[in-house]
């Protein structure tokens, strides 16, 4: 089984700011690992994808990750918000093998203040 | 490329009444998934469907139940109602031939049980 916990359950930052939102997993197996972004009344949008190779990741609208397996993390960054990055963002984590069941953390939401 | 379509978006029903919610896969793909998430929760997953067969099952009750059709489309339908079910249904399609495909979601169905 896996699990996912999202460190920041609020981050509030200044617009032109640099933004890291931490997520840790924990799996008995290899996992993929995944950002998503919902804006506010919408679904899911996927932000960026670990799947194998280099363990830094770039993702749309900026976005970057590092995956470290020893500490089973994956936080995500940007180097410089924009008043529309405010959202829910969540890490996920799915087994490499059987059914493509996501599981989520709770998420983190991101305020970019003016 | 179409993307993945749900309806409807918004649904009210009362205890002990059924829902079934409807999904429309990418273009493309033959999986789907869907998720339930409660008001300030990440999304849990329910079940997956391939090829018209439930391909794994989260921790959900035999009420939730579902279908994929052969054109790949899909419904979720709930028996019997309770207020803890109100939560937005999220619908996700990916290609389950290729196991590191991504998952990609549509907008949901925000349900509310009264």
């Amino acid at each position: 089984a896996q699990s996912v916990t999202q460190l920041d359950s609020q981050v509030p930052v200044f617009e032109e700011a640099p933004v890291e939102l931490r997520c840790n997993y924990s799996s008995s197996v290899s996992v993929y690992l995944f950002w998503y972004v919902q804006y506010p009344n919408q679904g899911l949008q996927l932000l960026l994808k670990y799947l194998s190779g280099s363990t830094l990741v770039k993702g749309i609208n900026g976005f970057e990750a590092e995956f470290n397996k020893s500490q089973t993390s994956f936080h995500l960054r940007k180097p410089s918000v924009h008043i529309s990055d405010t959202a829910e963002y969540f890490c996920a984590v799915r087994s490499i093998q059987g059914a493509q069941k996501l599981v989520f953390g709770q998420g983190t939401r991101l305020t970019i203040n003016p | 490329e179409t993307g993945v379509t749900q309806s409807p978006t918004h649904l009210i029903k009362t205890r002990g009444q059924q829902v079934t919610l409807r999904c429309s896969s990418q273009s493309g793909h033959n999986t789907v998934s869907w998720y339930q998430q409660a008001l300030g929760q990440g999304p849990q997953f329910i079940f997956q469907y391939y090829r018209e067969e439930e391909n794994g099952r989260g921790n959900f009750p035999p009420r939730f139940s579902g279908l994929q059709f052969p054109n790949y489309s899909s419904e979720l339908n709930v028996n019997a109602l309770e207020l803890d079910d109100s939560a937005l249904y999220l619908c996700a399609s990916s290609k389950r031939d290729f196991n590191t495909d991504t998952q990609y979601f549509g907008p949901g169905t925000r349900l509310t049980v009264l």
